[in-house]
């Protein structure tokens, strides 16, 4: 397997653009996470699939942002309208949960302008 | 709410040494514990998962621990190399129905030759 597979790799963008990342996970995977990294505060978890159903959204900032996954191979984060402060790097992470090896994409660049 | 604090942020060492990193966590009610490696610009890699019922696992010149009681895990790394220069990062997986990996914010290890 090619392992977790994120896109694009870096994304530079207006403020009020809209932004979507995407992600596919390993296959046979039942698990798929979101997560934000920041110098400030580290790796932050967005949101939580399990069996492409969302079961944790809690760590989504606000309205602008929403995650989809209508297939077990494919998953999209969405940020509408994006402002400067998303500017990040977002992580894709699958994991054949509960407790096994969680897995990391390359993580997609985010810059807001 | 599960806290996971690394300690220290941030640690240099020659070349050839011995070093322990250390991750504490506030709830002992977890499946496992994850220790990751990240290079500059790169995604995160698993480098050892330890179950709640297990102490220790090794992988090569790694030697992770766990004393679930306690709230704490140390990643023991031998005989440094300049090539172990990363952020190395722990993250637990509670019990908790629904709930994905919680990350520390990570040790950056410098290793000098």
């Amino acid at each position: 397997d090619a392992g977790v597979i994120q896109s694009p790799r870096h994304e530079v963008t207006e403020m009020g653009q809209e932004v979507t990342l995407r992600c596919k996970p390993i296959s046979g995977h039942n698990s798929l996470f979101w997560y934000r990294q920041t110098m400030m505060r580290g790796l932050e978890l967005l949101i939580y699939f399990n069996n492409n159903v969302p079961i944790d959204d809690s760590g989504m900032p606000e309205d602008r942002f929403s995650a989809k996954m209508p297939n077990a191979s494919f998953s999209t984060l969405k940020i509408q309208p994006s402002e400067p402060r998303d500017s990040a790097v977002y992580f894709c992470a699958s994991s054949f949960a509960p407790d096994s090896e969680a897995f990391f994409g390359q993580g997609t660049r985010l810059t807001v302008v | 709410k599960q806290e996971v604090t690394q300690i220290p942020a941030a640690l240099s060492v020659p070349e050839g040494e011995n070093l322990v990193l250390n991750c504490s966590f506030t709830d002992s009610a977890i499946y496992n514990l994850q220790w990751f490696r990240q290079d500059p610009g790169k995604g995160l890699t698993s480098l050892l998962l330890i179950q709640s019922s297990q102490r220790e696992q090794t992988s090569g010149r790694l030697n992770a621990s766990l004393d679930k009681s306690s709230g704490r895990s140390t990643l023991y790394i031998a005989a440094s190399q300049p090539g172990d220069s990363a952020t190395y990062l722990c993250a637990v997986e509670e019990l908790q129905a629904g709930t994905a990996l919680i990350f520390g914010k990570g040790t950056t290890l410098s290793v000098s030759s």
